[in-house]
């Protein structure tokens, strides 16, 4: 089946732009994460979805960060302002359920963002 | 507070040799997941396996096994035979009682032809 799927692939754009990152989890996975992964670091957890509940946007970095989930589904994870340090992969990942149940994440390939 | 260690941030061995790669985790928690994922050139993670906390049978896949001990807290992974296909990034991720996952920095493993 289809697999997690991210657009675009590729952003370059120039510093103080917004952009708009999307993400298309898995069909009937509940919950959705969105990570940043700098050049050769680990993965930064950045806001966590789960159903209709309220998202944890404890690891947003900071308020030009914003994301949404339309309908349980769709992701869009928005950047306003764009600076140099953001230029960044963000990863999205969707899992079959939240809670507490240790359910594996399924990653999309991500968008690298690239701010000039 | 959760925390994975893996120490080895790159590892470079020649085809067919063996190879290990360290996982040492903290948490308090007594139900908790460990996970691996791979991260090959392409940048896309690919889910490896899962261990529950109260499963500490280790598993064979293939060339792929993973030893699970929680008196030390490791969840070692253990490439038999390497091949230059297996060159990756390898990460170990925890979840804990909550939905977060906790990711290692990730051990990059370099197999010479």
């Amino acid at each position: 089946g289809a697999g997690v799927s991210q657009s675009p692939s590729n952003k370059v754009t120039e510093k103080g732009k917004d952009v708009e990152l999307r993400c298309d989890p898995i069909s009937g996975h509940t919950a959705l994460y969105w990570y940043r992964q700098s050049l050769g670091q680990g993965l930064e957890f950045l806001i966590y979805f789960q159903g209709n509940s309220a998202p944890d946007k404890s690891g947003l970095p900071s308020d030009r960060f914003s994301a949404e989930r339309t309908g349980g589904s769709v992701s869009t994870l928005t950047i306003q302002r764009t600076q140099q340090e953001d230029s960044a992969v963000y990863l999205c990942a969707s899992s079959s359920r939240g809670g507490t149940g240790g359910y594996e994440q399924y990653f999309g390939p991500g968008t690298r963002l690239t701010v000039t | 507070a959760q925390k994975v260690t893996q120490a080895q941030t790159e590892i470079s061995v020649v085809e067919k040799e063996d190879v290990t790669l360290d996982c040492v985790y903290e948490t308090r928690d007594t139900t908790y997941y460990l996970f691996w994922y791979k991260q090959p050139p392409s940048g896309e993670l690919v889910f490896l396996i899962r261990r529950n906390s109260f499963d500490e049978q280790n598993e064979i896949s293939g060339r792929y096994s993973w030893n699970f001990q929680k008196s030390t807290s490791s969840f070692n992974f253990t490439i038999t035979a390497s091949q230059v296909v297996d060159s990756a990034v390898y990460f170990c991720a925890l979840r804990g009682g909550t939905y977060k996952y906790i990711f290692g920095t990730g051990t990059r493993l370099k197999v010479l032809a």
